[in-house]
């Protein structure tokens, strides 16, 4: 079974500071790895997707990397906003169809 | 273009109850996915359905039960609620297989 892990649990930094979150998996044979916030109480929001074949993907200040052979991926955000506050999961997808496999998350508190 | 709809968005049942949750993806998009996301087990597979067929299923009772029409619309059932079942349940949508996920904003299920 994909077992997902993200670390820290949680985060606090101050406004303006470069951060990563990290995202291991065990099971090396997946397909792709996406990335989502989630925001108290709400559904969740694409950020990025990279496919298995992809090393990184970038969009706006976020830059996701993927290697698979170690299993890690690392989401790195550039100069952080408070309104980058939010929980950070990443999934992974694995098998037939888009079953994916979540972590639990790095809660993100960004200070102004 | 229209996201992923969940109705309703709040629930609040009893024990031994069923319930009935809906999920329109996002027009084109044949695959639907439903999530149960809890504080102590984060967020779980329950099942995807792609053109009305059941295409992977996750590891929940068979009180868990779903659905997907000709118009890509899907239903989740539940029957004889109990406590546990308490959660989150979050409803994705992709347009085929391995293809970025998105999600809607949930329904809020309460057992009393």
């Amino acid at each position: 079974k994909q077992e997902v892990t993200q670390i820290p649990a949680a985060l606090s930094v101050p406004e303006g500071e470069n951060l990563v979150l990290n995202c291991s998996f065990t099971d090396s044979a997946i397909y792709n790895l996406q990335w989502f916030r989630q925001d108290p109480g709400k559904g969740l929001t694409s950020l990025l997707l990279i496919q298995s074949s992809q090393r990184e993907q970038t969009s706006g200040r976020l830059n996701a990397s993927l290697d698979k052979s170690s299993g890690r991926s690392t989401l790195y955000i550039a100069a952080s906003q408070p309104g980058d506050s939010a929980t950070y999961l990443c999934a992974v997808a694995r098998g037939t169809g888009n079953q994916f496999y979540f972590g639990t998350g790095t809660s993100l508190t960004v200070i102004p | 273009k229209a996201g992923v709809t969940q109705t309703p968005r709040y629930l609040i049942k009893t024990r031994g109850q069923q319930v009935t949750l809906s999920c329109s993806p996002i027009s084109g998009h044949r695959s639907v996915s439903w999530y149960q996301q809890t504080p102590g087990q984060g967020l779980q597979f329950l099942f995807e359905y792609f053109s009305e067929t059941q295409r992977n299923k996750g590891n929940f009772p068979g009180r868990f039960s779903g659905r997907q029409f000709s118009n890509s619309r899907s239903e989740m059932n539940v029957s004889t609620l109990e406590l546990g079942d308490s959660a989150l349940y979050l409803c994705a949508s992709s347009l085929s297989t391995f293809n970025e996920q998105f999600f809607g904003p949930g329904t809020r299920l309460t057992v009393l």
